[in-house]
């Protein structure tokens, strides 16, 4: 079984702050992991994602996740956030040897001017 | 397409009816996915497409759920006797081979009067 925790429903950081947006994972093999971006009234947009290398990942708009595996962690990161950064974001995780992406619940971030 | 493509965006429906909601995923992509998305709530599984195989339907709530895939292309997700507690938004995603990561469309939100 693989699952998903996003230990925050919500995120609110001043404009210019780092952002971080917690997730942590269980799965019985190896993971693949990734997080996603829903903007209001859109579908899901791909930022970035962790399927082996370096532990540091970088994705789109200035995001960054780093896999710790020890503590099975993939906290989204983004060293000065923007305005524009206000969305609701998903980490999800599947395990290798499967196919079915299982989502956290999202954790909603707003980036107050 | 360059996207996934689902229609309709928005479906308002009487309780009891049946609804039928279309996904046109990227061509080539031979897996294709079926999410859905309840208010305050993450992503929850409900069928996986793969080319001739078989799809997983492990995730679908009940009997009044079906879906095809014709042709390895265009799917459809069926919901019979449709229930208030439907309502939610229904994603769509395909992948190019089911591995990494998957591309979603904008979604159908379903309301249930």
């Amino acid at each position: 079984a693989q699952s998903v925790a996003q230990p925050e429903d919500q995120v609110n950081v001043a404009e210019g702050n780092p952002l971080t947006v917690k997730c942590t994972y269980s799965v019985s093999g190896n993971p693949y992991l990734f997080w996603y971006v829903q903007y209001p009234n859109r579908g899901l947009q791909f930022l970035l994602k962790y399927i082996t290398g370096d532990n540091l990942v970088k994705g789109s708009y200035g995001f960054e996740a780093e896999f710790n595996k020890s503590q099975t962690s993939f906290h989204l990161k983004k060293p000065s956030a923007l305005v524009s950064d206000s969305a609701l974001y998903f980490c999800a995780v599947r395990d290798i040897d499967d196919y079915k992406l299982s989502f956290g619940a999202g954790t909603t971030v707003t980036v107050r001017a | 397409g360059a996207g996934v493509s689902q229609s309709p965006s928005n479906k308002v429906t009487e309780k009891g009816k049946d609804v039928e909601l279309r996904c046109d995923p990227i061509s080539g992509h031979t897996a294709l996915y079926w999410y859905r998305q309840s208010l305050g709530q993450g992503l929850e599984f409900l069928i996986y497409f793969q080319g001739n195989s078989a799809p997983d339907k492990s995730g679908l709530p009940s009997d009044r759920f079906s879906a095809e895939r014709t042709g390895g292309s265009v799917s459809t997700l069926t919901i019979q006797r449709t229930q208030q507690e439907d309502s939610a938004v229904y994603l769509c995603a395909s992948s190019a081979d089911g591995t990494y990561g998957y591309t979603f469309g904008s979604g159908t939100r379903l309301t249930v009067v």
